[in-house]
């Protein structure tokens, strides 16, 4: 089947440690992002990636970082910097910047 | 930049009767409004999307229309069932998948 997973659908963490969550595609996807949601509110752009070994920030990417070593694979690391990481996290991909994105299930992140 | 609201944030239908959901948006130059169902811990898909070359799109019980000079779309779904129960969410870009901003959500329930 193809798709996006993430991994884990849960995590907690101390304050004050990065932690890193994954996403992989399997769809051959060029296109992929990251987005954060909140309570009552919509999705917002953390960081996106149009081609292997090239990302951009997205509207809300203080305290985050990314990487883009491999097609399937954009994980999204969570530094002690970002002052309320606390929230659910959601990996998308698309085939090119303008055609339909596609979510995985999402992590929730809590932080202690 | 851009700003998208959507009204109403939680909506109570009875089965069998249509669900109506709005967004404004505020960037004239926006020009591709997709919509989105959320369910329970799982990421948004896409159920319909339209472009401002058209003013109404219609896919089986789900239909969108848009208003460019008034700025605004609307999701209708007609004949509810409960499988209809989720969050949606509407977006709009200038084009690609970057520039997509999100509505805040809207809690659909439909009663059976």
């Amino acid at each position: 089947d193809g798709g996006i997973t993430q991994s884990p659908k849960y995590l907690f963490r101390k304050e004050g440690q990065n932690v890193t969550l994954s996403c992989e595609q399997n769809l051959n996807h060029d296109a992929m992002y990251w987005y954060r949601q909140d309570p009552g509110q919509g999705l917002r752009l953390i960081y996106y990636s149009q081609i292997v070994n090239d990302f951009q920030k997205g509207d809300i990417a203080e305290g985050y970082s990314v990487s883009r070593e491999k097609k399937e694979s954009f994980p999204l690391t969570v530094t002690s910097a970002q002052k309320n990481p606390t929230a659910f996290y959601l990996c998308a991909s698309s085939r090119g910047p303008y055609n339909e994105q596609f979510f995985g299930p999402g992590t929730r992140l809590t932080v202690l | 930049g851009e700003n998208v609201e959507q009204h109403p944030s939680t909506l109570s239908v009875q089965e069998g009767d249509s669900a109506v959901i709005k967004c404004t948006y505020s960037d004239s130059a926006s020009n591709y409004f997709p919509w989105y169902k959320q369910e329970l811990g799982k990421g948004p898909q896409l159920i319909i999307d339209i472009r401002s070359n058209v003013g109404e799109k219609k896919d089986q019980r789900i239909a969108v229309t848009l208003n460019k000079t008034a700025k605004h779309f609307s999701l209708h779904i007609t004949e509810t069932q409960p499988e209809d129960s989720a969050v949606y969410f509407c977006a709009a870009s200038r084009g690609s998948a970057r520039q997509l901003t999100f509505g805040s959500g809207t809690q659909l329930t439909v009663l059976p």
